[in-house]
C-alpha cells in the first residue's frame, strides 16, 4: 500500500469544466511534488512545495494551479484543460533527504 | 541540462535468468540515483536509492551500483520471476531542500513463466 494518496483514481473532464486532484500524506515529509505522465514517457516535474511555499514551476501552464493549503495536503485545481492534458499525474513527497515516495497517480482523460 | 539513457528499451526473458538494466547520465553532479518500479497505469515504486558517495545497495534480488564519474548505474535482478515484469525507471536527482529527479525512458521488463 501507498502511504501517498491520491484522488481520484481516474478523473473524466470536458474542456470547460474546473475540477481538483487531490494528494495527501502523513510520513510528514517537508516536501510535496506533482509530475505529469504522458503513455509511454517518464514523468516530468510540474510542481515542487517546500515547506508549503511553491518552490518549483516548471513552466505549467496557468490551466493548471497548484495549492498547499498545509503539510500534509496538495492539490492541483484544473481548469479549461485540452486534450494534450491527458495524463497520469502523480504526487510525490520526501523528507528533507530523498528519497521521493509516490502515490499511485490519477488518470485524466479530457474531452 | 541533464538528459538520462536507458538500455535496453524493452527486454524480454526467461523465468529464472539473470539480467542487468542499464542506465547513463550525462552530468556526473547529481545528489543520488533512484530506481523506480513501475506496473501498467500506476505508480512509481522505489527500488534503490543509491547516494552520490556510495558505489551499491542491495534489496533482496536486485543490487544497484553507481559509476559516478563515468555516468553510468547498473541494475542487477537475480533469478527473474514473472512478478518482476513491469516497466524500470531510473532517476537522477540533485538536491536544494527538495529533489528534482530527472527520468530516463524505462526499460520495460517482461518475464515469461
Amino acid at each position: 500500500d501507498t502511504e501517498v494518496t491520491q484522488t481520484p483514481k481516474h478523473l473524466v473532464m470536458g474542456m470547460t469544466n474546473k475540477k481538483s486532484l487531490k494528494c495527501e500524506q502523513h510520513m510528514g515529509h517537508r516536501a510535496m511534488y506533482w509530475y505529469k505522465q504522458k503513455a509511454k514517457k517518464p514523468p516530468e516535474l510540474m510542481f515542487v512545495y517546500s515547506y508549503e511555499k511553491l518552490s518549483i514551476n516548471e513552466s505549467v501552464p496557468s490551466r493548471f494551479s497548484p495549492e498547499c493549503p498545509n503539510s500534509s495536503l496538495l492539490n492541483l485545481h484544473l481548469h479549461a484543460l485540452q486534450p494534450e492534458d491527458s495524463a497520469l499525474y502523480l504526487c510525490a513527497s520526501s523528507q528533507d533527504d530523498p528519497p521521493l515516495h509516490f502515490g499511485n497517480g490519477t488518470r485524466l482523460t479530457v474531452t | 541540462k541533464q538528459e538520462v539513457t536507458q538500455i535496453p528499451a524493452a527486454l524480454s526473458v526467461p523465468e529464472g535468468e539473470n539480467l542487468v538494466l542499464n542506465c547513463s547520465f550525462t552530468d556526473s553532479a547529481i545528489y543520488n540515483l533512484q530506481w523506480f518500479r513501475q506496473d501498467p497505469g500506476k505508480g512509481l515504486t522505489s527500488l534503490l536509492l543509491i547516494q552520490s558517495s556510495q558505489r551499491e545497495q542491495t534489496s533482496g534480488r536486485l543490487n544497484a551500483s553507481l559509476d559516478k564519474s563515468s555516468g553510468r548505474s547498473t541494475l542487477y535482478i537475480a533469478a527473474s520471476q514473472p512478478g518482476d515484469s513491469a516497466t524500470y525507471l531510473c532517476a537522477v536527482s540533485l538536491w536544494a531542500g527538495y529533489s528534482t529527479l530527472t527520468f530516463g525512458k524505462g526499460t520495460m521488463l517482461l518475464v515469461s513463466p
